[in-house]
């Protein structure tokens, strides 16, 4: 059965650096979706891309994120400078299309900012 | 905007006991709702989804959720708890969009505890 796939699934990093999580959304899928849930704390909504381009954003998407579908099949997200409030889970979901309502998720990369 | 509220951070159960995991909606519009499972370390799966068809959906593991409108709740239930089902479950609204790309917007969870 087809899966969303991200890497790496712990990344360790100093505040300041820049940190690139990857994702594998699922071949046929078209919507992309960046969650991230700080420990203890809900899941929230990061940005949601279709058509090569961002759909939406939320207020925490701020200029510091961004994100990107290189080469058709990997879907990044960039923090450029890692602040320590941004040690999070993160997670990737993907949705096949407009008529479909469900949105598979990664298995997350939990990012640990020293 | 729409929200969800569970009512219980945590629920403890006996092995082969009823589960209820409690949540509320609000929502200016027939929303669609979902519930996730996350289980220690790993991604989220989902359970079970209501999107405007049937009130009883019936999901994986025996589980099932009520979509009641005139008190805006989405419950999960499953009749007898397994150890399995020790885990965190989220209760989730759906936003809109003319794109189709709406968002999910997540409760803050409800950890289960099965007591073996």
């Amino acid at each position: 059965e087809p899966e969303v796939t991200q890497t790496p699934s712990h990344q360790v990093t100093q505040m300041g650096q820049e940190v690139i999580l990857r994702c594998v959304p699922i071949s046929n899928h078209l919507y992309f979706y960046w969650y991230r849930q700080i420990l203890g704390q809900k899941v929230e909504f990061l940005v949601s891309f279709y058509n090569n381009e961002i759909s939406e954003k939320s207020e925490i998407f701020d200029d510091q994120f961004s994100v990107e579908r290189p080469d058709g099949s990997n879907f990044t997200l960039k923090i450029r400078s890692t602040k320590l409030e941004d040690s999070a889970m993160y997670f990737c979901a993907s949705k096949r299309d407009l008529s479909y309502n469900e949105q598979f998720f990664g298995p997350g990369t939990r990012l640990t900012v020293l | 905007a729409q929200s969800v509220t569970q009512l219980d951070s945590h629920v403890s159960v006996s092995e082969g006991t009823p589960v209820l995991l409690r949540c509320n909606y609000s929502s200016s519009y027939s929303p669609s709702l979902f519930w996730y499972v996350q289980h220690p370390n790993k991604g989220l799966q989902l359970l079970l989804k209501y999107t405007s068809a049937a009130t009883l959906v019936k999901g994986i593991n025996g589980f099932e959720a009520e979509f009641k409108k005139s008190e805006t709740s989405f419950h999960l239930t499953k009749p007898s708890a397994h150890m399995s089902d020790a885990a965190e479950y989220f209760c989730v609204v759906r936003g809109t969009s003319n794109f189709g790309n709406e968002k999910l917007t997540f409760g803050t969870g409800t950890r289960l505890t099965i007591i073996p």
